[in-house]
């Protein structure tokens, strides 16, 4: 099993839709989540921070779900601009060691 | 001016040619990483750094050096670069408090 498993896409929706991205983790020490966003050919970039109790930016909602492991981001009102590849990232272990694993990204395109 | 730099931003190498790839920040960030990515593959850790003396081997790192040169420059050299090392490479940095890591703009290497 990989540590971090995301579907990858691509997923396929008309402005406006929402969209929903799951991520399962291997690891339940892990406490750090994240998803980035990475443009082509571009670095990634961090999105938001994934908390407990989950957390909203705007149109962007993740969520956290321990005993399942998996975690998820909603994407309410979909833009053009938001195409691009969502890579869900965990922390290895429970310290703080900084060291991350990167998901394989999922796709998303926002068509007109 | 970005946070975190790299140059080459594009090089093409020949096979058995050592090449080295460097990074700056000026985040005052302690930790830096190098990542190296492909397609289907998602990020792989090569080599990682907590501070000046401290340089870890990541998932990766056979084939691979990396030089610490001082807290804001953490340089990747490939002593025999042979065609499978051809990717996306970028470097990252991270706090000491915090997992969140923030990346350079990649170094596309092309080996021949």
């Amino acid at each position: 099993r990989k540590e971090v498993e995301q579907d990858p896409g691509p997923f396929n929706v008309p402005e406006g839709a929402t969209v929903a991205f799951n991520c399962t983790y291997s690891n339940s020490a892990s406490q750090s989540f994240f998803w980035y966003r990475q443009d082509c050919r571009k670095e990634p970039k961090l999105l938001m921070s994934v908390y407990s109790s989950g957390n909203e930016d705007g149109r962007f909602t993740a969520q956290l779900n321990r005993a399942s492991q998996y975690i998820s981001l909603l994407i309410r009102d979909s833009k053009l601009s938001d195409s691009a590849t969502y890579l869900c990232v965990v922390n290895m272990d429970g310290s703080n060691t900084g060291k991350l694993i990167f998901g394989q990204g999922t796709t998303l395109q926002v068509k007109p | 001016d970005a946070d975190v730099t790299q140059t080459p931003r594009n090089r093409i190498t020949k096979t058995g040619k050592r090449i080295m790839l460097e990074c700056s920040q000026t985040k005052g960030h302690d930790r830096m990483y190098w990542y190296r990515q492909d397609p289907g593959l998602g990020l792989r850790l090569i080599y990682y750094s907590f501070d000046v003396k401290d340089i870890n081997k990541g998932e990766i790192s056979d084939g691979y050096s990396v030089s610490r040169q001082a807290q804001a420059k953490f340089s990747l050299s490939l002593e025999s670069a042979i065609p499978n090392q051809t990717a996306l490479y970028f470097c990252a940095t991270s706090g000491l408090d915090r997992n969140e890591q923030y990346f350079g703009p990649g170094t596309r290497l092309t080996v021949t």
